[in-house]
């Protein structure tokens, strides 16, 4: 069964930086399309960035520039390097598995990051 | 401001039929077949129970249904019971390698 697991989240100050981690279990990373989203408190969902298989890297306006996806394939492992973060970063990120179409067919729990002076 | 409206709120009685709307504003939005829908409860990570407009993953009942009319995508979930009661997100494919959501519905059981 494929299972994703997020951590590395936190709280910090404006212009910190944080890694977030995402464990994969029942597939292997680099063979799909994966990527991050987000949901701030009581609002909607947001993608955040996206990984292809091939290498090809997605971003959102609001984070492109600041935020890079990558995938450590020796741990089976997604991550999101942030940088510069400001308060509207402040979210739940989450973890999801990408079928067709931008289709999230497995999320994990999330991990939360609050950017906060 | 989401590329798909979504209203704020359904409702219904269990048993009754509900059907919450997704209108795209993307020219893509009615070109591609790349739209999911997602329930979430309270605290919980988003849940598929629709894509590519109208499949059911493995294990989503039956009652969960999908459809697309031009711009609008239409989710309806028959025979209401007290736990469909959640958020309901709409998402799709933009054409541009990526993809959007609605602000999402809460649906309230009666």
């Amino acid at each position: 069964e494929l299972q994703v697991e997020e951590s590395g989240g936190g709280l910090l100050q404006p212009g910190g930086s944080l890694k977030l981690s995402c464990a994969v279990s029942g597939t292997t990373v680099s063979q799909n399309h994966m990527s991050w989203a987000r949901q701030a408190a009581g609002k909607g969902l947001e993608w955040v960035a996206a990984l292809y298989p091939d290498g090809r890297t997605f971003y959102a306006d609001s984070v492109r520039g600041r935020f890079t996806i990558f995938r450590d394939n020796s741990n089976n492992a997604l991550h999101l390097q942030m940088n510069s973060l400001r308060a509207e970063d402040t979210a739940l990120y989450y973890c999801v598995r990408l079928i067709g179409g931008y289709t999230g067919d497995h999320w994990g729990r999330g991990t939360p990051v609050t950017v906060s002076s | 401001q989401s590329a798909l409206t979504q209203p704020p709120s359904a409702s219904g009685s269990p048993g009754q039929s509900v059907t919450i709307s997704c209108t795209g504003t993307n020219s893509n939005f009615g070109f591609y077949n790349y739209v999911s829908w997602y329930q979430q409860h309270p605290g919980k990570a988003p849940k598929l129970i629709i894509y590519e407009v109208n499949k059911r993953p493995s294990g989503v009942p039956y009652r969960f249904s999908g459809s697309k009319s031009g711009n609008t995508a239409s989710l309806t979930v028959s025979g209401l019971q007290a736990e469909d009661e959640a958020d309901y997100y709409c998402g799709s494919y933009t054409g541009n390698e990526w993809g959007v959501f609605g602000g999402g519905t809460k649906l309230t059981v009666l």
